[in-house]
């Protein structure tokens, strides 16, 4: 079945650690996107890309950090400078910029 | 700054009435509108798609676009217990079919028996 695959689906964070998130999806999407939700709050995006090997800032980039070196793949790292990681984070793809996006089954991270 | 405004509720409906969501949006050139349903704990998941002015129905669900108006909206009809859930509405940030979306923070709904 096509989808987008999320891990791990809880994540805990050392202090000073940078901690990936892993985001592959089988559909044949162009575009993946990277969103943070905080409790009772909308989706805020962290990083977008439409095509292989480039990638753009969102909303709320600082701390964070992707790459794409595959159609499928679009790992999201939270480094140590990201002082509030605690949150849902949704990684989504489309076929293209304003097309539906369709989610992962996200991944929750905290703080140890 | 681009915004799409929804009612954060939240909206309280018994069963078997009719919920209606609405959102508002800044964006003149936005060509592509979305609902989105997320249970809680859950991801969003894609309910329905609006392109044009007028009505949409899905089963359900009727999505209706006022582009005049910047205005978009969701009815549940014969509402269920498990339609309980929070609905974001989205919005392409244009031009035309190009850019990204952005969510609205949802409207919590609750139907309740």
């Amino acid at each position: 079945d096509g989808g987008i695959t999320q891990s791990p689906k809880y994540l805990f964070r050392k202090e000073g650690q940078n901690v990936t998130l892993s985001c592959e999806q089988n559909l044949n999407h162009d575009a993946m996107y990277w969103y943070r939700q905080d409790p009772g709050q909308g989706l805020r995006l962290i990083y977008y890309s439409q095509i292989v090997n480039d990638f753009q800032k969102g909303d709320i980039a600082e701390g964070y950090s992707v790459s794409r070196e595959k159609k499928e793949s679009f790992p999201l790292t939270v480094t140590s400078a990201q002082k509030n990681p605690t949150a849902f984070y949704l990684c989504a793809s489309s076929q293209q910029g304003a097309w539906p996006q369709h989610f992962g089954d996200g991944t929750r991270l905290s703080i140890l | 700054q681009k915004e799409v405004e929804q009612n954060s509720g939240p909206l309280s409906v018994p069963e078997g009435a009719i919920a209606s969501l609405n959102c508002t949006y800044s964006d003149r050139g936005s060509q592509s509108f979305f609902w989105y349903r997320q249970y809680s704990g859950k991801s969003p998941e894609l309910i329905m798609s609006i392109y044009s002015n007028g009505d949409k129905e899905d089963g359900r669900f009727t999505a209706q676009l006022n582009k005049a108006s910047q205005y978009v909206s969701l009815l549940i009809r014969d509402s269920q217990p498990s339609d309980s859930a929070t609905y974001l509405c989205a919005v392409n940030t244009g031009p035309g079919s190009q850019g990204n979306l952005i969510f609205g923070k949802g409207t919590k709904l609750s139907v309740k028996p």
